[in-house]
């Protein structure tokens, strides 16, 4: 069956500029997480919605950072105003419920902030 | 909060050996362990969980042994091969049952 999409892929924006990130989970995935990797390095929790409500936006590095998750469905991760430091790997995962369960992680949309 | 760390950092070997990564964890309350494989522009793959009334569980080459008395867990992959060769991340469940990452270990086989 299909896997976690992401889109776009890539994405270069200039500073300051606004970006939405898009995030489709697995049929029937009730939680979603998105991630942030920066070069090198590990995963950064950002925030996790269960259906269209998300109880933990504790990742998110700033007030420049939001998330929506409608219809229990697709998630979109904005990042307004963008800075150099926000160039990462945004990594969306879900999982059936959110309690000890399995992540499967999507393929990444890889932003460069010049 | 759980606290996850992941050694080594970096691990090469020769093609046909084993590789082994250890993961230790704080939280006494997590009961699930996943290992996660990264491949390079890729995002991680699920490889081999575990669950805590478990102690060892194994796929073909891979295997995951856990010892919740010292609250510590590893991934042993025997006979390694090229393709082997990505970033691997332990996880395991903090007490609100989310998943609290290592910070990767880049294995690196060499023929």
């Amino acid at each position: 069956g299909a896997g976690v999409s992401q889109s776009p892929s890539n994405k270069v924006t200039e500073k300051g500029k606004d970006v939405e990130l898009r995030c489709d989970p697995i049929s029937g995935h009730t939680a979603l997480y998105w991630y942030r990797q920066s070069l090198g390095q590990g995963l950064e929790f950002l925030i996790y919605f269960q259906g269209n409500s998300a109880p933990d936006k504790s990742g998110l590095p700033s007030d420049r950072f939001s998330a929506e998750r409608t219809g229990g469905s697709v998630s979109t991760l904005t990042i307004q105003r963008t800075q150099q430091e926000d160039s990462a790997v945004y990594l969306c995962a879900s999982s059936a419920r959110q309690t000890q369960e399995t992540q499967y992680f999507g393929p990444g949309t890889r932003l460069l902030v010049l | 909060g759980e606290n996850v760390e992941q050694h080594p950092s970096t691990l090469s070997v020769q093609e046909g050996d084993s590789a082994v990564i250890k993961c230790t964890y704080s939280d006494s309350a997590s009961n699930y362990f996943p290992w996660y494989k990264q491949e390079l522009g890729k995002g991680p793959q699920l490889i081999i969980d575990i669950r805590s009334n478990v102690g060892e569980k194994k796929d073909q080459r891979i295997a995951v042994t856990l010892n919740k008395t010292a609250k510590h867990f590893s991934l042993h992959i025997t006979e390694t091969q090229p393709e082997d060769s990505a970033v691997y991340f332990c996880a395991a469940t903090d007490s609100w049952g989310k998943l609290q990452f290592g910070a990767g270990t880049q294995v690196v086989v060499t023929p």
